[in-house]
Formats: C-alpha cells, structure tokens, sequence
C-alpha cells in the first residue's frame, strides 16, 4: 500500500531533550515536507526537500533540523525543544522535483507537546 | 509572493443545501491551486486541484471549484451537503517561484440535520 508513515504518533516530552520525529515513503517520490499545524493557523511548512540532499527552509523553520539522506526518509529533528513547539506535525510527499501540479500525500500525523 | 486567504474560518449549512467555501489566492507565477479536507482526528485528504487545464475542476465526494484569474479566486462548492461533509477544508496554492506550498487557515464546516 503506497503511504507516508511517521513515527511516533504520539510524543510528550520536556523542554531541552533533543527528539526525532521520522518520516518515510513508498512511493519513490522526490518531494518531501514537513509541517507544522495549529488552531486557527493551518498547516505552515518547516522544511522541504526536492531530492536526497537538497533541502530548504519553509516558512517557520526555526528551531527545527532536517536531512534527506535517502530518498525514502525525511527525519524532522527538534535539538533542544520548546513549549512552543507543541503542535500537530505532519509529513508530505509528493512526486517530481519541480512540478508543482502534483498533489502532496499526507503522513497521519504527529502529536507532541513539550512541557 | 504566494499566499492564501480562506475568507470564513465557519460556515453552517443545513442538510441538502449548497455549499459555498471561499478562497483568494495570490501568487506571482501561474500557480497551482488545491482543496484538501481533514475531518475530525484524521489526516489531510485531497478533494481536487487545478493545474493550468480546465478553469472548472470536479473532485471527489461531489465536490467542484472554479479558477477564476480575474477574481483570483477559487471557491469550492458542493450542490448538496451531506452531513459527512462536516470537517475542516483547507485551500492551498504553490507555484514554481518558490515550490513552497502555502496553506490558507480553513474553514471548519458545520452541516445541520
């Protein structure tokens, strides 16, 4: 089944204490994003990706790392996390590295919270 | 720039009537333009886009929204609502400046029986 999964689902964790969220696809998509979702905000992007080793920022990039190593897997890291990064976070894909017609897929989601 | 502006963050409708969600858009390339929905505790699924082809574009679940460059808009409408349409409709435009895709705030549809 083609999807975009994310682990963990669920995340509480404290303030400073350096975590990982991944992300990994099995459509051979190019394309890889990370976003961010808030009450009355919507989704703002962190991160993209257009292909292994290419990454840029999104819109609220700060305080978040990415790599792309593979082109599979797109692994959001938080080095020292702050109450104001609780949020619902969630992983894209899409395919093509410059086409923007194509829509993105959706990973199911990531709650965390910092305390 | 590209951004996007969903102009109700509410909308209430009863049973079978017509559904009307609004969205501006602006964006200095010819964009790409998409509705997605999220209902309840669940992820973003994607209703239907518009991609430079037909100005009118049919999606899923009887859903349709038409590009209108003058007015840059794209409003999604439904003729009938269903009460499994509750949920939140996010409008979301990206373009070939940036590659970035820029999500509007959404708009959280109510459906009375």
């Amino acid at each position: 089944e083609a999807q975009v999964t994310q682990n963990p689902r669920y995340l509480i964790t404290v303030t400073g204490k350096k975590l990982t969220v991944t992300c990994s696809q099995n459509m051979n998509h190019e394309y890889m994003s990370w976003y961010r979702q808030d009450p009355g905000l919507g989704l703002r992007q962190i991160y993209y990706s257009m292909n292994v080793e290419v990454t840029d920022k999104g819109d609220v990039p700060e305080g978040y790392k990415v790599s792309r190593k593979e082109k599979r897997n797109f692994p959001l890291i938080l080095e020292s996390p702050s109450p104001n990064q609780t949020s619902l976070y969630f992983c894209a894909s899409r395919t093509g590295t410059y086409e923007i017609n194509y829509e993105q897929y959706f990973g199911p989601g990531t709650r965390l919270t910092v305390t | 720039a590209q951004s996007v502006t969903q102009l109700d963050s509410h909308v209430s409708v009863s049973e079978g009537t017509p559904v009307l969600l609004r969205c501006n858009y602006s964006s200095s390339y010819s964009p790409s333009l998409f509705w997605y929905v999220q209902h309840p505790n669940k992820g973003l699924q994607l209703l239907l886009k518009y991609t430079s082809a037909a100005t009118l574009v049919k999606g899923i679940n009887g859903f349709e929204a038409e590009f209108k460059k003058s007015e840059t808009s794209f409003h999604l409408t439904k003729p009938s609502a269903h009460m499994s349409d509750a949920a939140e409709y996010f409008c979301v435009v990206s373009d070939g400046g940036t590659y970035k895709y820029i999500f509007g705030t959404g708009t959280r549809l109510k459906v009375l029986a």
